[in-house]
């Protein structure tokens, strides 16, 4: 089963705004993970914020964890055309002695020039 | 250069076949994943190894097949017994200790015939 579930599915917006992207997931984790993956391709490693962090910044980017709410939101301020994508979110359990990375449907990003 | 390699990009595979996709990294990683992207999807784990001669099955591992005799690779078999195997699937590296991000490869795109 999927952990993290990404909102919205789709989201398109002009170049200059700020995008935000949520993801909800199930059970306790000791980190999660944002990636991005362009049509066709791998993914690439964004920014990981750990269970004991609430927000984190790199370049344009900002995530914000809520372990209360097991939520996550990433934010991409000052959009380019450069950052359509489709954005993931991935989450490592707390299972003993298991490094399972498991990751969510994604949220495809559209920027319009 | 150091990363994952993944090959071939494309593969075709006819009804009854077997085919193996081969995955390959130089960065001393000791985890390694499988994961099958549908169109429009999210990743959904097939198979993950975090250490030489073990693995552990992920939420989609019926029809497939992997072994893991040396930490550089982690080819996958997906076997005659997978009913829909047409997907683009993606391997990933990461090291454990600490847990950090994952690397994933360019990707093989599946195709029946």
């Amino acid at each position: 089963s999927q952990q993290g579930e990404e909102d919205p599915q789709a989201l398109s917006i002009q170049e200059g705004e700020n995008a935000t992207m949520n993801c909800s997931y199930k059970t306790s984790i000791n980190n999660l993970q944002w990636y991005r993956q362009n049509s066709g391709r791998g993914l690439v490693h964004l920014i990981l914020i750990r269970s004991n962090e609430r927000e984190k910044h790199s370049g344009r980017l900002r995530v914000t964890l809520d372990t209360s709410k097991k939520s996550s939101s990433l934010l991409i301020t000052a959009s380019r055309a450069a950052d359509t994508a489709s954005y993931f979110c991935a989450t490592d359990s707390t299972g003993a002695g298991s490094y399972q990375l498991t990751f969510g449907k994604g949220t495809k990003l559209s920027v319009i020039p | 250069d150091g990363g994952i390699t993944q090959s071939p990009k494309y593969l075709f595979r006819k009804e009854g076949q077997n085919v193996t996709l081969s995955c390959e990294q130089n960065l001393n990683h000791d985890a390694m994943y499988w994961y099958r992207q549908d169109p429009g999807q999210g990743l959904r784990l097939i198979y993950y190894s975090q250490i030489v001669n073990d693995f552990q099955k992920g939420d989609i591992a019926e029809g497939y097949s992997v072994s893991r005799e040396k930490k550089e690779s982690f080819p996958l078999t997906v076997t005659s017994a997978q009913k829909n195997p047409t997907a683009f699937y993606l391997c990933a590296s990461r090291k454990i200790s600490p847990v950090v991000e994952a690397f994933f490869g360019q990707g093989t795109r599946l195709t029946v015939v």
